[in-house]
């Protein structure tokens, strides 16, 4: 089946590096992505890695993707208190042998950043 | 920003009426996608469409429909809406299914 889990709360102090991990089920996803999604507002794309990669970095950010062990994890150098937010973790399963698009959320982790 | 606008941004209405969301969008995508977010499932799918009149269920489906009738608009409709529809509902658009999907800002239901 489809699942995705992710922690639901991380506490860092601002400087620190975050380190946001999410597990999900299904060998087929072809892309997984992560999305940050700040009070009141809809979710933002952060950065999405494809599942032949084992890294991607993106200025702060470095996603690093175990498909043996199906496990994502995204870290953020030198949080900010502007970084807190909701962050979901996403996989896109192959329908059969095509990519339908849907995506399957974790249930997100608020990250607190404290000055 | 992505084209997306959901109206309405709020709306509260009563157990049994019927009501309708709309999706806009200005970037030609082909794919759109309603979700619902709910305190501890994070989002999950109810529809979503892959061309003006091509749509298929999600996996909370049940009690909605969708309409596509332009490439634009997506509508989603709750015929006869029950407490446990209250929600936030999301719009989301992509390209194509091996692109990302790009959110609007959310539409808060709340059914009394």
């Amino acid at each position: 089946g489809e699942d995705v889990e992710q922690s639901l709360f991380l506490s860092v102090r601002e400087g620190d590096s975050s380190v946001i991990n999410c597990t999900y089920t299904d060998s087929s996803s072809t892309y997984l992505y992560w999305y940050k999604q700040e009070p009141g507002a809809g979710l933002q794309l952060l950065t999405y890695i494809f599942s032949n990669m084992d890294m991607k970095q993106d200025q702060r950010l470095t996603v690093l993707l175990n498909k043996k062990d199906k496990h994502l994890s995204l870290r953020i150098a030198d949080t900010q208190t502007g970084d807190s937010a909701i962050y979901f973790c996403a996989e896109s399963p192959l329908g059969g042998t095509s990519n339908t698009g849907k995506l399957i959320f974790g249930q997100g982790t608020t990250l607190q950043v404290k000055p | 920003d992505a084209g997306i606008t959901q109206s309405p941004r709020h709306k509260v209405t009563e157990t049994g009426t019927p009501v309708t969301l709309r999706c806009h969008q200005t970037e030609n995508h082909r794919y759109m996608y309603w979700y619902r977010q709910d305190p501890g499932h994070g989002l999950r799918l109810i529809h979503y469409s892959y061309g003006v009149k091509d749509t298929d269920k999600g996996e909370v489906s049940d009690g909605y429909s969708v309409s596509r009738s332009k490439t634009e608009d997506f509508l989603l409709t709750l015929e006869s809406a029950t407490s446990s529809q209250t929600s936030v509902y999301f719009c989301a658009i992509s390209e194509s299914s091996d692109q990302p999907q790009h959110f609007g800002d959310g539409t808060r239901l709340s059914i009394l």
